[in-house]
C-alpha cells in the first residue's frame, strides 16, 4: 500500500524558515517524481514544487521560486521542502504527492497518491 | 497556463447527469486531469490525459476534450459524488489547477 506521510508543519512567524518532510512507503521511491502541492483554507490546490527521481529535473511555482528548495533522499525514501522567508500567503495545508512520472515512462505530471498533509501557518 | 472551471458551484439531485467544464488559456493537447475532493481529505485522481479513467473510479465518471476545452461528466449522480472537483494541466511547469466546482445536493 502506497503511503505518504508529511511532517514538519507548524506555526511560524513571517520571515522565518521551516522544513517539511515526507516519508514514502509502498512503492519504489527512487523510480518516481514526487511533488509538493499546497491548499489554503477554502481555496483550490496550488502546485508548489516537483523533483524527478534523480533530482535532475526540478520545478517551482513562481510564488515560491527563490524562497523554497525541494530535495529528496532516495536512501531514506524521503522528500523535503525547505521554506525560507515565509509569508502570510504561504499559510496552507502542504501535501506530498506521487506522480506516475517514472524513470521508465514520463509524459505527464498527475498525482495518483497524496499524503494527508501538514499544516503551515505563518503569522506573528 | 490558466484553467477556468465553470460553473463554480451547482446544485443537483441524485440520478442527474452533471457536466463540469474546464477551459485552458492556451492549448494543452489532452494533458488534463480531474480530481474529486471531499472535506478534510486530499484530492483523489479521477481521470488523466483528458479521458482515461483512473483504476477503481466508477464508470459513471467520464472526461473529454482537447486543446483548450474539456469536460467532466457524471452520468448519474450518486450520494457519494457530492464534492468539489478540480482540473489540472499536466505536462509543463508550472503545473496549475482550476478554481474548482462544488457539487451540492439540491
Amino acid at each position: 500500500e502506497v503511503q505518504l506521510v508529511e511532517s514538519g508543519g507548524g506555526l511560524v512567524q513571517p520571515g522565518r524558515s521551516l522544513r517539511l518532510s515526507c516519508a514514502a512507503s509502498g512503492f519504489t521511491f527512487d523510480d518516481y517524481a514526487v511533488h509538493w502541492v499546497r491548499q489554503a483554507p477554502g481555496k483550490a490546490p496550488e502546485w508548489v514544487s516537483g523533483i524527478n527521481w534523480k533530482s535532475e529535473s526540478i520545478g517551482y511555482a513562481d510564488s515560491v521560486k527563490g524562497r523554497f528548495t525541494v530535495s529528496r533522499d532516495n536512501a531514506k525514501k524521503s522528500l523535503y521542502l525547505q521554506m525560507n522567508s515565509l509569508r502570510a500567503e504561504d499559510t496552507a495545508l502542504y501535501y506530498c504527492a506521487k506522480t506516475t512520472c517514472s524513470r521508465a515512462s514520463c509524459y505527464a505530471y498527475f498525482f495518483d497518491y497524496w499524503g494527508q498533509g501538514t499544516l503551515v501557518t505563518v503569522s506573528s | 497556463i490558466q484553467l477556468t472551471q465553470s460553473p463554480s458551484s451547482l446544485s443537483a439531485s441524485v440520478g442527474d447527469r452533471v457536466t463540469i467544464t474546464c477551459r485552458a488559456s492556451q492549448g494543452i493537447s489532452r494533458y488534463l486531469a480531474w480530481y474529486q475532493q471531499k472535506p478534510g481529505k486530499a484530492p483523489k485522481l479521477l481521470i488523466y490525459v483528458a479521458s482515461i479513467l483512473q483504476s477503481g473510479v466508477p464508470s459513471r465518471f467520464s472526461g473529454s476534450g482537447s486543446g483548450t476545452d474539456f469536460t467532466l461528466t457524471i452520468s448519474s449522480l450518486q450520494p457519494e459524488d457530492f464534492a468539489t472537483y478540480y482540473c489540472q494541466h499536466l505536462n509543463s511547469y508550472p503545473l496549475t489547477f482550476g478554481g474548482g466546482t462544488k457539487v451540492e445536493i439540491k
